[in-house]
């Protein structure tokens, strides 16, 4: 099945930093979400973004189809960014349906 | 707020208990989903239903017991698990199942231990 790497595993940064995420996978996609995890549990949809640019307040991302990369961007962060972050993709194998595989994640500490 | 409603958020059984796990999402959505988590570790996909229908399996022991009875409900029983079967549970839901451009929309799960 289709690989989802993320880097880096672990992450560590003052408030009003600035940090980029990556998600790398092994084949092409029809689907790829980053998602945070909130202490509670829940994950929280940021960004569909299987190709192109989006931007939603400090947050942005950007994924690169033809070279199998995703970046989320965090500008100026706060405490309450702190969690993990997912990356997720589905092949563009019909047979796989919106199959769902997750990346390691990486798990993000905002320091005050 | 999530559109996806998971109860209950917290469940202590025993190995020889059953129990249900249920979710509910009022977004018309035709596709719906149950993932494991461990801690410390990526949700792992469970199950798919697609227009009520299992569509996927991921060889998930018989212990669990998924069951959608109409569109918007999917429930998730459980008998005789083990303590290894602690997790968090998370209920998902799309709008279909095998198109691009569906994202995928979470639960706030449950928290299950088995004792």
């Amino acid at each position: 099945g289709i690989q989802v790497e993320q880097s880096p595993p672990d992450l560590i940064l003052q408030e009003g930093a600035n940090s980029t995420l990556r998600c790398n996978f092994s084949d092409s996609v029809n689907n790829l979400q980053w998602f945070h995890q909130n202490p509670w549990g829940q994950l929280i949809n940021l960004f569909y973004i299987p190709s192109g640019t989006k931007q939603n307040g400090r947050l942005s991302a950007t994924t690169v189809a033809t070279e199998r990369y995703s970046l989320l961007y965090i500008s100026s962060s706060q405490t309450t960014d702190s969690g993990v972050y997912f990356c997720a993709v589905a092949s563009m194998i019909k047979a796989a349906g919106n199959k769902l595989t997750f990346g390691g994640g990486t798990r993000v500490l905002v320091k005050p | 707020d999530t559109e996806v409603t998971q109860t209950p958020k917290h469940l202590v059984m025993g190995m020889t208990n059953k129990k249900s796990l249920k979710c509910e999402q009022h977004m018309g959505h035709r596709a719906m989903y149950w993932y494991k988590q461990k801690a410390k570790k990526p949700p792992e996909l469970m199950f798919v239903y697609s227009y009520e229908k299992l569509s996927i399996n991921e060889s998930v022991p018989s212990r669990f017991s998924p069951e959608c009875p109409n569109s918007s409900l999917l429930n998730l029983h459980l008998h005789a698990l083990q303590p290894e079967d602690s997790a968090l549970y998370l209920c998902a839901s799309s709008q279909d199942a095998w198109g691009s451009g569906n994202t995928i929309y979470f639960g706030e799960g449950s928290w299950l231990t088995v004792v």
